[in-house]
């Protein structure tokens, strides 16, 4: 356990529905990311927070996605119309960022959907 | 493009022997390259984090090396245990960037 958390583990859903995701980082991580990870591959960069501020959005983040970080401690990730492509893990990592770019990243359990 | 290549895809060794996974990037400017452990249905957990003068870093059983002239890293595990069985992940980092470039990952098992 990293300390990461995120609800749900997983998630089926009928295509054109909305899901929503949560994490909650570790408490004192200033910085949270979201990552999607397709079976047999990577995880791919989705969107960063630092503090409640977006900094970051891949291009894989298509306008039916949206991430909040409202009080700069947990966030939330919505998937409006899902598409059977969604399927996927969702994870959250959280770091501690003071200025240089070794802060290791801690990793949640991740949520995986399931688009019917 | 930035790219992290891993090799082998799958390996399959028995308990108690030694292997070598191996990692070559074309990420650039280079910041950092990270190893990673997933267990099958959970998250990456990090092993070790090795920046440009780093030649090596051990974590218990596993030790890392990182060639930054060739841009080739290694996770070599020892005495491997049933409980190294997972996917292994090469990540690169950029300077000033804050996405993490991540390669496909060699699948472990170990057997008895």
């Amino acid at each position: 356990d990293t300390g990461v958390s995120q609800n749900p583990r997983h998630k089926i859903t009928k295509r054109g529905q909305n899901v929503t995701f949560r994490c909650d980082p570790i408490s004192e991580h200033n910085r949270l990311y979201w990552y999607r990870q397709t079976l047999g591959q990577g995880p791919e960069f989705l969107t960063y927070f630092q503090n409640e501020a977006q900094l970051e959005k891949s291009r894989l983040l298509s306008d039916r996605f949206s991430a909040e970080r409202p009080k700069g401690s947990f966030s939330t990730l919505e998937i409006q119309r899902t598409e059977q492509g969604d399927s996927a893990m969702y994870l959250c990592a959280s770091s501690l960022f003071q200025g240089a770019s070794t802060d290791t990243q801690y990793f949640g359990p991740g949520t995986r959907l399931t688009v019917l | 493009k930035n790219q992290v290549e891993q090799s082998p895809q799958s390996l399959i060794i028995l308990e108690g022997k030694n292997c070598t996974l191996q990692c070559n990037y074309t990420v650039s400017p280079f910041s950092n390259l990270r190893w990673y452990k997933q267990d099958t249905g959970r998250g990456p957990v990090s092993l070790t984090i090795m920046t440009f003068s780093e030649n090596t870093k051990s974590n218990g059983r596993y030790t890392a090396t990182l060639d930054a002239d060739t841009k080739q890293s290694s996770l070599h595990i020892t005495a491997s245990q049933l409980s190294d069985s997972a996917s292994y992940i090469c990540v690169v980092s950029t300077i000033g960037g804050n996405k993490l470039t991540f390669g496909t990952g060699t699948q472990l098992k170990v057997e008895l």
